[in-house]
């Protein structure tokens, strides 16, 4: 089946440091990634949709400059989180759809970034 | 029985009963619905889908119900075992493609 990985899994960082998160379909194409957050206890919130070769799409409320989103290729797409503060301390969690192959609309996730911001 | 304090509803069954677990979608123009079982520190992973042109499908021990008119979902877990216990979301993809999450149910499983 589809595998999707993150890297890293766990990152410790100081507050006004930016971390980059990474999100990898390991045995197929993505064209479009998506980018959740999930604080302890809650629902997964979208952050937003990410094009390959284009803009990252922003759900309301979530800052572009903050959350720098690239999906440079079709295997791979990096948020780096800027700036970071100790309310940014959440779990990343991205997934990946495969334009082919799969049905178009199944989502695969990967396992999630746990980011502590100190 | 809920659980006072906490975000999410919880769901205590006795190992072996059936669970039922429901969901109310919000958007009439969705078309994909999915159940995703999330255990502690980990990515959500897919259990079973059903098409807005369905009303039921069954799967490995699982079941999803559809209910268009009221906009509701439920999964029904048969024999549920310890292994089951995590936490439940359903979610909905409309013509965006986007996936919106529920708010997730939190099931126990007693042994």
């Amino acid at each position: 089946g589809a595998v999707v990985s993150q890297h890293p899994s766990r990152v410790i960082c100081k507050s006004g440091t930016s971390v980059k998160i990474e999100c990898r379909s390991l045995d197929f194409q993505a064209t479009t990634m998506f980018w959740y957050r999930q604080f302890p206890k809650q629902s997964l919130m979208l952050m937003a949709t990410s094009n390959e070769g284009s803009k990252a799409t922003y759900e309301q409320g979530v800052e572009k400059d903050k959350f720098l989103i690239n999906h440079a290729s079709l295997t791979l797409s990096t948020l780096t989180v800027t700036s970071a503060h100790p309310e940014d301390s959440s779990f990343y969690i991205c997934s990946a759809r495969s334009p082919v192959g799969v049905d178009l609309d199944t989502q695969y996730f990967g396992p999630g970034t746990r980011l502590t911001v100190l | 029985g809920e659980s006072v304090g906490l975000h999410l509803p919880t769901l205590s069954v006795q190992e072996g009963d059936n669970s039922i677990i429901n969901c109310a979608y919000s958007n009439s123009a969705s078309d994909y619905f999915i159940w995703y079982k999330q255990e502690s520190g980990k990515g959500p992973q897919f259990i079973i889908d059903i098409r807005s042109n369905m009303d039921k499908r069954q799967g490995q021990r699982v079941t999803v119900l559809l209910n268009k008119t009221v906009k509701h979902l439920s999964l029904q877990i048969a024999a549920t075992q310890p292994g089951d216990s995590a936490v439940y979301f359903c979610a909905e993809t409309g013509g965006g493609f986007k996936t919106i999450f529920g708010a997730g149910t939190r099931l126990f499983v007693k042994a």
